[in-house]
């Protein structure tokens, strides 16, 4: 079993709904936990990024994070069809050197 | 700076011959990562560097992959006598060392084709 379980998707939803994404981990150490978007052909681009549990909000993303359930969220509202695109999360522990360690990815397809 | 480089973008071989993947990365990130993505699955750590020093290699980097930081700047990631298991997109990242998030800037990958 993966470190980081992420469904793969497709997620299809009409332009202007809210995007829900989740990923659910095993490893406890894990202290941070960041969202990557990557388009097609493209390297990931970090979203944002939160410490420990808590939510974080950056415009129309915010994400969340419940490390009593290893259970992680983020949330896209006023969906665009640029949104479109496969979203990675991610996650580090300062022990293990910091290196990421990523979700399968989820894409994600908003309809005009 | 224009964020981090990788050359080549696509890479098409047969199987057996070698390929040397080169990534420049964000000239003030001291520390480099290699990762491995194949075709609908995350990236997949490979190894990563801290200026010069390879600090860390996955039990997936066999003995066929070697990777260099020689001065701390560009790294090369060599495979030797390439399967096609090994077709996949090779993501490098870089970075400065973390006080907090470790935030990695990726490059756009180099794609490996082995016929």
């Amino acid at each position: 079993q993966k470190e980081v379980e992420q469904d793969p998707g497709p997620l299809s939803v009409p332009e202007g709904a809210i995007v829900s994404l989740n990923c659910t981990y095993s490893n406890s150490a894990f202290q941070y936990f960041m969202w990557y978007r990557q388009y097609s052909r493209k390297g990931p681009e970090l979203l944002m990024y939160t410490y420990s549990s808590g939510n974080k909000e950056d415009g129309r993303f915010t994400a969340q994070v419940d490390k009593s359930s290893k259970y992680i969220s983020l949330f896209i509202r006023d969906s665009q069809p640029s949104d479109s695109a496969t979203y990675l999360c991610a996650m580090s522990a300062v022990a293990a050197g910091n290196k990421l360690t990523f979700g399968g990815g989820t894409r994600v397809l908003v309809k005009p | 700076d224009t964020g981090v480089s990788q050359d080549p973008r696509h890479k098409i071989t047969k199987r057996g011959q070698n390929v040397t993947f080169r990534c420049d990365p964000i000239s003030e990130h001291n520390r480099l990562y290699w990762y491995r993505q194949t075709l609908g699955q995350g990236p997949e750590f490979l190894t990563y560097f801290q200026n010069e020093a390879q600090l860390e290699k996955s039990r997936l980097l066999s003995n066929r992959f070697s990777a260099e930081r020689p001065k701390g700047s560009f790294s090369t990631l060599e495979i030797q006598r390439t399967e096609q298991g090994d077709s996949a997109m090779y993501l490098c990242a870089s970075s400065v060392v973390p006080s907090g998030a470790n935030v990695l800037t990726f490059g756009a990958g180099s794609r490996l084709t082995v016929l």
